[in-house]
């Protein structure tokens, strides 16, 4: 049972344009959400993150929109640029066993921005 | 940098035989973490610790066990390798001040690159 989903495998977009990437998710008790940046050959590093109790939170280009109604958080670049094109990954915070917690990644998208 | 150093880098190796990648740490963070990232199944969580010798099974902890004797190591072994465990693996750790103890962003080695043939 996938909780988080990507359902977009890949996405192009030209460069200067806005890129959006939608995470969808069936566990109501995340409190957190994450979006990670993958480049190949190298580990995934955060992004931006919001919490479960806002609807928005920006960081320079980046902007994540969370609808809980809906179950689904969006990533929204803009301008995009061709240094952005890597494999992004939606993840949620939930609590493990032994009172510790982990992240639930979704499949990831890979963004290709095009010069 | 949350200092994390994973080895091998790269290893190729045949099925059956046995197989451990190491996950160094030298910040001493409590929680420790395997991924195995493949095409079509992002990131999975193998096994993690909360400490020293405590450790629990993640969504795909089938042939693999872990262990970890001291805070800075936590060891991921493939007791009888087999192809469909070639994947990436991930080691994370959890740091728990700051934004990452309220979000739960976790910091990622390089990651280690396993071929079984």
């Amino acid at each position: 049972d996938q909780q988080v989903k990507q359902n977009s495998p890949s996405l192009s977009v030209q460069e200067g344009r806005i890129s959006i990437l939608n995470c969808d998710y069936t566990n109501s008790m995340f409190d957190y959400f994450l979006w990670y940046k993958k480049y190949p050959a190298e580990g995934p590093t955060f992004l931006i993150s919001i919490s479960s109790i806002k609807d928005k939170n920006e960081d320079g280009r980046f902007t994540v929109f969370l609808n809980k109604s809906a179950k689904h958080l969006s990533l929204h670049i803009v301008p995009s640029q061709p240094g952005d094109s890597a494999v992004y990954f939606c993840a949620a915070k939930g609590l493990a066993r032994a009172g510790s917690y982990q992240l639930t990644f979704g499949k990831g998208t890979k963004l290709s921005v095009i010069p | 940098d949350a200092g994390i150093t994973q080895s091998p880098r790269h290893k190729v190796t045949e099925t059956g035989t046995p197989v451990t990648l190491r996950c160094h740490q030298t910040e001493n963070h409590r929680y420790m973490y395997w991924y195995r990232q493949d095409p079509g199944h992002g990131l999975r969580l193998i096994h993690y610790s909360y400490g020293v010798k405590d450790t629990d099974k993640g969504e795909v902890s089938d042939g693999y066990s872990v262990s970890r004797s001291k805070t800075e190591d936590f060891l991921l072994t493939l007791e009888s390798a087999t192809s469909s465990q070639t994947s990436v693996y991930f080691c994370a750790i959890k740091k728990a001040s700051g934004r990452a103890g309220n979000t739960g962003e976790l910091f990622f080695g390089e990651g280690s690159r396993l071929t079984v043939l």
